[in-house]
């Protein structure tokens, strides 16, 4: 079974800090690794695929990078309306997401 | 405008049916495989179901497998989710999910809808 764990479970940055978020599969998915944005009451915005992929119109703040295991969601300066649940999903065997990193402006 | 709509979502007793609708426009859905996800209240998301462009391959998460069943109507844009013997632990937000194109079957999600809200409660 597939197990993503997600780091923090809760991040209070500054706007305009940089916000790193971290994901681990328990086993290797190469670089099948989304990253989704949730704002409360909304439906999830895919943001990074293919672990370092923006999808479209995403601003080039956001960043992932990672391989294998390891995978890192960067949103280099913080803006308020990034204050959101950020998921992580590995595609590469079946789906699973990871529990969330909640960002919060501090 | 390009959009994934649910509908069917309520209030259903433990042991009860619910079908689940979701209504696509913008998008080749013909050629979109599609997902059903779903999120507890308060909690994190959780796939629940997979279905081919042409309907020739299904999936399902364990915990809804033999409960659940995903289809699709490609003249209606529609994609459904029959779910029968329901628990109180499947009270959540459903949504429908676009598979990204051109990616097979190893493939983020895309296109979402709004999510329509099921409650498993007597």
């Amino acid at each position: 079974e597939m197990v993503m764990t997600q780091s923090p479970a809760t991040l209070s940055v500054s706007p305009g800090e940089r916000a790193t978020l971290s994901c681990r599969a328990s086993q290797s998915i190469r670089s099948n690794l989304a990253w989704y944005q949730q704002i409360p009451g909304q439906a999830p915005r895919l943001i990074i695929y293919g672990a370092f992929t923006r999808a479209t119109g995403i601003p080039a703040r956001f960043s992932g990078s990672g391989s294998g295991t390891e995978f890192t969601l960067t949103i280099s300066s913080l803006q308020s309306e990034d204050s959101a649940v950020y998921y992580c999903q590995q595609y590469n065997n079946g789906w699973t997401f990871g529990q969330g990193t909640k960002v919060e402006i501090k | 405008e390009v959009q994934l709509v649910e509908s069917g979502g309520g209030l259903v007793q433990p042991g009860g049916s619910l079908r689940l609708s979701c209504a696509a426009s913008g998008i080749g859905f013909s050629t979109s495989e599609m997902n059903w996800v779903r999120q507890a209240p308060g909690k994190g998301l959780e796939w629940v179901a997979y279905i081919s462009s042409g309907g020739g391959a299904i999936y399902y998460a364990d915990s809804v497998q033999g409960r659940f069943y995903i289809s699709r109507d490609n003249a209606r844009t529609s994609l459904f989710l029959q779910m029968n013997s329901l628990r109180a632990e499947d009270t959540a937000v459903y949504f429908c999910a676009r598979a990204a194109p051109r990616m097979g079957i190893q493939s983020p999600f895309d296109l979402w809808g709004q999510g329509t809200l099921v409650t498993v409660s007597s």
